[in-house]
């Protein structure tokens, strides 16, 4: 099977700019997530969605990061304005129920 | 909420001796404990898992033994090869799968020729 998708694989932007990344999960599969992951440590959950409902948002900084699921399989994941400390790696994963997560390649986002 | 510690963050190697590598979690209701391994630049791939109604399980040269009690669980990796060079990640999470995993900080294993 295909696994996680997402693009682009590497950002590099200007502070204060927007940027977004893409994601399209394993098919079938309802639950996506979005990790961040900064350098030398482990994946720190962002969001969670059930299908197109986002059921877990507690860790996302609703102040410049937004998310959206709108038909239940890809999904984007947007900062603006993005800032010096949003340097790190954006991971996508996907899972079925009961089954442990499956990883994207992530993107690369390099905030100057 | 749940707290995974890792232990060591770096672990060298001689090639075809074993690596353990340890994780404690605090959640007693954790029930769910991955493994996974980062090469450079590569995604996280999962490598085994254990179920808290499990001790241990064994795939090929990589197991993982789970303490309910003291809450800790380890990786081995007996007969060290090359390619096991990377980093590896231990999680915990109380959903069963992979809803609601709390990462350990990593281990950067290195294989010494």
């Amino acid at each position: 099977e295909a696994g996680v998708v997402q693009s682009p694989r590497y950002k590099i932007i200007e502070k204060k700019q927007p940027v977004a990344f893409w994601c399209n999960p394993i098919s079938g599969h309802n639950t996506l997530y979005w990790y961040l992951q900064n350098l030398g440590q482990g994946p720190e959950l962002l969001i969670r969605y059930e299908n197109e409902e986002a059921v877990d948002d507690s860790q996302l900084p609703k102040d410049r990061f937004s998310a959206e699921r709108l038909k239940g399989v890809d999904s984007t994941l947007k900062i603006q304005p993005a800032e010096l400390g949003d340097s790190a790696v954006y991971l996508c994963a996907s899972s079925a129920s009961g089954t442990s997560l499956s990883f994207g390649p992530g993107t690369r986002l390099t905030v100057l | 909420g749940e707290n995974v510690e890792q232990h060591p963050s770096t672990l060298s190697v001689q090639e075809g001796d074993s690596a353990v590598i340890k994780c404690t979690y605090s959640d007693s209701a954790s029930n769910y404990f991955p493994w996974y391994k980062q090469e450079l630049g590569k995604r996280p791939q999962l490598i085994i898992d254990i179920r808290s109604n499990v001790g241990e399980k064994k795939d090929q040269r990589i197991a993982v033994t789970l303490n309910k009690t003291a809450k800790h669980f380890s990786l081995h990796i007996t007969e060290t090869q090359p390619e096991d060079s990377a980093v590896y990640f231990c999680a915990a999470g109380s959903g069963g799968g992979a809803d609601g995993l709390t990462f350990g900080k990593g281990t950067h294993l290195i294989i010494q020729p």
